[in-house]
């Protein structure tokens, strides 16, 4: 299996709601990335981890909360989101457990997230 | 901070060879160069990924100079399912920020 899977494909939540992200892999993958990506611009890096550990967080406000429960799954709780988080979420893992790696990434399809 | 950046559009005709370049004169020093292709509503595939000179395998070539600042990504032959947005990925800041280019939208037609 070479595949990252991300569900649900759509959301469409109200600010006050809260929601989570999945995403899984079964590549036996050691780091795994979660970006932000908005329409016509590049992914943009918002968490990582490496043997299930967080070892990055760019900054990313705290209505956005990672969590890794095992080394195959990934979700992204959000809560109290604003109009301006619409957007892709992308999900990768890759081989190698160094929290930034040179490994190729395995991309999922992304979720796409709509707030009101 | 100095951006990773590429040029935003290019056209190209099937059959035709097109070069993308990456402008990324904050590369980390160890860092390797990966190069993706993005379509509509699909997460980026790797292309191929390389540190130094020329790298070659059965999609693309990626050539790298020794100053490292800049990379081209190689499409040879391009045909109609190669319209997509290309990306390259480094690491730069010092190694510590992985950064996507700024995307380059390639337009093949017949």
């Amino acid at each position: 299996d070479t595949e990252v899977t991300q569900t649900p494909k759509h959301l469409v939540m109200g600010m006050t709601n809260k929601k989570s992200l999945k995403c899984e892999q079964h590549m036996g993958h050691r780091a795994m990335y979660w970006y932000k990506q908005k329409a016509k611009k590049p992914p943009e890096l918002m968490f990582v981890y490496s043997y299930e550990k967080l070892s990055i967080n760019e900054s990313v406000p705290s209505r956005f909360s990672p969590e890794c429960p095992n080394s195959s799954l990934l979700n992204l709780h959000l809560h109290a989101l604003q109009p301006e988080d619409s957007a892709l979420y992308l999900c990768a893992s890759s081989q190698d457990g160094l929290a930034v790696s040179y490994n190729e990434q395995f991309f999922g399809p992304g979720t796409r997230l709509t707030v009101l | 901070l100095a951006k990773t950046t590429q040029p935003i559009s290019m056209d190209s005709y099937e059959g035709q060879e097109v070069n993308i370049t990456c402008s990324h004169n904050n590369i980390a020093t160890n860092d390797y160069i990966t190069w993706y292709q993005q379509f509509p509503s699909q997460g980026p595939r790797f292309i191929i990924q390389g540190y130094k000179t020329k790298v070659t395998n059965e999609v693309a070539s990626l050539f790298i100079p020794a100053d490292r600042k800049s990379s081209t990504l190689s499409l040879p032959r391009v045909s109609l399912s190669d319209t997509a947005v290309y990306y390259c990925l480094v690491l730069t800041g010092g190694g510590n920020k992985l950064t996507f280019g700024t995307g380059t939208q390639l337009k093949v037609e017949l």
